[in-house]
């Protein structure tokens, strides 16, 4: 399969412990996004790389998010100590830079925080 | 970015075309429409977009009207594998195009 994947699919974590999810994108891509997405509502924009380079980060990322693309790769989003508001599905999308509509996400990592 | 307003839900029966209206009506000259669906438990998946011209591919239509204030998504035979919420998003084609605004959506079933 050479779409968008995300590991892991599922997370049930306990308030306060530190999460980290991982997102491999389409091979060639060079831009990647997350998004947030709780239930009943449509994903909300969190951040973008383009290659190695955070470009934008959303409000709702607060201090306790951090989000790495360390070689232009992979990347992961790290949550510290979650809280139950933190409990959502997170996505990630990757495009080519100069295309002009189509992100392709991924299934998604849904974290749980009891 | 115009604002999008989609009806919360709509049933369709299998074999029928599926018409999904979207109003835009704040939308400007180079803001495009995106539609995006998302099935249970998955990622949204990309459908169609366009400008001011009608466009098709192996998915969907879409038209604009001519005003271009608002628009709409045919699926021109529905299965029920297009059960999904769909998403009508408009966005100007910057640098950071990728930062998409998902309203709702609208929740559409297709029946048996």
């Amino acid at each position: 399969d050479t779409g968008v994947s995300q590991d892991p699919r599922h997370k049930i974590t306990k308030r306060g412990q530190n999460v980290t999810f991982r997102c491999d994108p389409i091979s060639e891509h060079n831009r990647l996004y997350w998004y947030r997405q709780t239930l009943g509502q449509g994903p909300e924009f969190l951040t973008y790389f383009q290659n190695e380079a955070q470009l934008e980060k959303s409000r709702l990322l607060s201090d306790r998010f951090s989000a790495e693309r360390p070689k232009g790769s992979f990347s992961t989003l790290e949550i510290q100590r979650t809280e139950q508001g933190d409990s959502a599905m997170y996505l990630c999308a990757s495009s080519l830079m100069g295309s002009t509509g189509e992100l392709f996400f991924g299934e998604g990592s849904r974290l749980t925080v009891l | 970015d115009a604002k999008t307003t989609q009806p919360p839900s709509m049933d369709c029966a299998e074999g029928r075309a599926a018409n999904l209206p979207c109003n835009h009506s704040t939308i400007s000259g180079n803001e495009y429409v995106y539609w995006y669906r998302q099935i249970h438990s998955q990622g949204p998946q990309y459908i169609i977009h366009g400008l001011k011209n009608n466009e098709t591919n192996e998915m969907a239509s879409l038209i604009i009207t001519e005003d271009r204030k608002s628009s709409t998504l045919i699926l021109p035979h529905a299965t029920l594998r297009d059960t999904a919420v769909y998403y009508c998003i408009v966005r100007v084609l910057t640098d950071s195009w990728g930062k998409l605004q998902f309203g709702a959506g609208t929740q559409v079933v297709v029946t048996p």
